[in-house]
């Protein structure tokens, strides 16, 4: 299986801040990969597909970078409706895996 | 809009059985592919089954395979998850969520969960 590692686990930052959450796969996975924000109790959703294209509707603020193994999610100024976990997740093997997430807290 | 509904959570004892099910509405259900995640208490996400279009092809997660059977109805626009032998570890809000088109990739949009709670 592949898997993901997602840096940090855990950030705390300010209303405006850049904020940057990076995933590594444990495998070269080319660009199939997603990022998704999950609100408390809330279901996922998808903000990121294909490492860098956003999804219709999401903020701009949003993106992502990345290809092979190493990839990027970064908001560019932090919002205090953005408090949530993120995670990235794979689609170039099977399982599909998801790296363990990243919350994200306002300082 | 596109619209996904489950059902059919509750409390089970380990060894029994759950079958959830997923209401799909706003889209050609028929046309996609579709997905169950599971997402434990306090715990990260876990993709659990895969099944076609037309019910074809099925793939299911190492830990659920031999227990878990995903079925489609494209006549009902539900999609269904069938649990025998279910385990403590298999405690979970349950998603079905939708891949794109006629592939594989991410999972958008996802419905609102439902728990399955495994506990004597």
């Amino acid at each position: 299986d592949i898997q993901m590692t997602q840096s940090p686990s855990s950030l705390s930052a300010s209303v405006g801040d850049r904020v940057t959450i990076t995933c590594q796969a444990s495998q070269d996975i080319s660009n199939y990969l997603n990022w998704y924000q999950q609100k408390p109790g809330k279901a996922p959703k998808l903000l990121i597909y294909d490492a860098s294209n956003l999804e219709t509707g999401v903020p701009s603020r949003f993106s992502g970078s990345g290809s092979g193994t190493d990839f990027t999610f970064t908001i560019s100024s932090l919002q205090p409706e953005d408090i949530a976990t993120y995670y990235c997740q794979q689609y170039d093997n099977l399982p599909h895996t998801f790296g363990q997430g990243t919350k994200l807290e306002i300082k | 809009q596109v619209q996904l509904v489950e059902s059919g959570g509750g409390l089970v004892k380990p060894g029994g059985s759950l079958r959830l099910s997923c209401a799909a509405s706003g889209f050609t259900f028929s046309d996609y592919y579709m997905s169950w995640i599971r997402q434990a208490p306090g715990k990260g996400l876990e993709w659990v089954s895969y099944i076609s279009s037309s019910g074809s092809t099925i793939y299911y997660a190492d830990s659920v395979k031999g227990r878990f059977t995903i079925s489609r109805d494209n006549a009902k626009n539900s999609l269904y998850l069938q649990m025998n032998s279910l385990r403590a570890e298999d405690t979970a809000v349950y998603y079905c969520a939708r891949p794109p088109g006629g592939w594989l990739g991410w999972f958008d949009p996802w419905g609102q969960g439902t728990l399955v709670t495994v506990s004597s």
